[in-house]
Parts: C-alpha cells; sequence; structure tokens
C-alpha cells in the first residue's frame, strides 16, 4: 500500500512565485528522489539525495533530506510556466533491488 | 545519448483480449523496471528482472507476466484485459550496483481496454 505522502497535491501559481512540496513516510528510505512528470511522458528525475540531512540544490530547485530518513521537501524558486507538470517524490529502501516507492504526486500549474 | 524505448506508445485492446509491451533497456544496463501508472495516480511498481532473473515482484496480477531475454530487452505480457488495466506502463532501466545513477524511464505505453 501506499507509503508516502506527499502535500499539496495541487498548487495553482503565479509566474515568479516560490513553490514549496513536501513528502512524509512511515517507513525509512535510505535513498530520497524527486522527480517530474509530463502530460505522456515518463518521470525524469531531478533531484537524488543520499544522507541524512542533506541539502542538495539544481538550478532553481533545492530539496532537503530529513534527519529521520522519513521527510523531505522541495522548492522550487522563481517559478516560470515550463515548470507545470506533476512533481513526485520517491523512496528507495537500503538493500533493495531498485524498486521506487512514489508518493501521490503534486500537480503544479504556472499562470504567466 | 540512448533512453530506454517503449513500445509500442499506444495500444487499445477489447476486454479479454492479450497486450505485450516491450521495453529496450539503455545499453549495458543489466536491469529493468516496469511500473504502472493509473489515471491520476502515482507510478506503482509491478516486477523486475536482473540479468534475465526476477529480482523484486510488486503488485502484479497473476494475469500479467513478465521475463527479460538475452540482449536485456523486456516483455510485459498482459491476458484477459479488464477496463481497470487501462493505464501507463512504464519501463525504466539501470545498471547494477550505481543505485540510482543512471535509473531512467521510459516514456511509457499508454493501454486503453474497452
Amino acid at each position: 500500500g501506499q507509503q508516502l505522502n506527499q502535500s499539496p497535491q495541487s498548487m495553482f501559481i503565479q509566474e515568479g512565485e516560490d513553490v514549496s512540496m513536501n513528502c512524509t513516510s512511515s517507513s525509512i528510505f535510505n535513498t530520497w528522489l524527486w522527480y517530474k512528470q509530463d502530460p505522456g511522458e515518463g518521470p525524469v528525475l531531478l533531484i537524488a539525495l543520499y544522507k541524512a540531512g542533506e541539502l542538495t540544490s539544481n538550478g532553481r530547485l533545492t530539496a532537503q533530506f530529513g534527519i529521520t530518513r522519513k521527510d523531505s521537501f522541495l522548492n522550487i524558486s522563481a517559478s516560470i510556466p515550463s515548470d507545470v507538470g506533476i512533481y513526485f517524490c520517491a523512496g528507495l529502501y537500503s538493500g533493495n533491488t531498485g524498486k521506487l516507492i512514489f508518493g501521490q504526486g503534486t500537480t503544479l500549474q504556472v499562470k504567466p | 545519448a540512448a533512453g530506454v524505448i517503449q513500445s509500442p506508445r499506444h495500444l487499445i485492446k477489447e476486454k479479454r483480449e492479450t497486450a505485450t509491451l516491450k521495453c529496450y533497456p539503455i545499453p549495458r544496463h543489466d536491469t529493468v523496471y516496469w511500473y504502472q501508472q493509473g489515471p491520476g495516480q502515482d507510478p506503482q511498481f509491478l516486477i523486475s528482472f536482473y540479468e534475465k532473473m526476477q529480482s523484486d515482484k510488486g503488485s502484479i496480477p497473476d494475469r500479467f507476466s513478465a521475463q527479460q531475454f538475452s540482449d536485456y530487452h523486456s516483455e510485459l505480457n498482459m491476458s484477459s484485459l479488464e477496463l481497470g488495466d487501462s493505464a501507463l506502463y512504464f519501463c525504466a532501466s539501470s545498471l547494477a550496483g550505481q543505485g540510482i545513477k543512471g535509473y531512467t524511464f521510459g516514456s511509457g505505453t499508454r493501454l486503453t481496454v474497452v
């Protein structure tokens, strides 16, 4: 069953605004990932987090792995129209075969 | 750079028919994963293969089977299709030992069962 709780479910913001979304889990993950999915396409990796407390940036994106390894957030600064899409968090267990557990997704819409 | 290739991109089948989805991993990748994403849902893990052997199994119905061939491509066979099988089916590939690095998704096959 679902093990990652992602919020908010959707966001409608103005271009230039900052965005924040987060994920929590009842399980400890070894690696935490953030993906973006465009309509009809596969998820594309944005940021991977490997260590508890790790803060990583990728351009206008910043993500942090929680100290307890049970949560993470993703921030997008100065949003632009091409940021539109669905953002998923995903977790990977230690020693896992590579199976990813996904959050429910956050749908982001940006108004120019 | 070569990506994960899935075929067909779109497939329409009737109830109780059979469908075969194909996945061609990135060259030299030895592990393949299959995910199912229903409308408005997150991707759900179905099954994975490493070096042609099943390595993990998720919520895959008994009506579905899959295998990985000697050239590392994989096929997902779906029989007795039901309306609820309508979904996007993604394949991902990776190279064992590299963890999440290089773990790449294909563009998916959209299966519609009517």
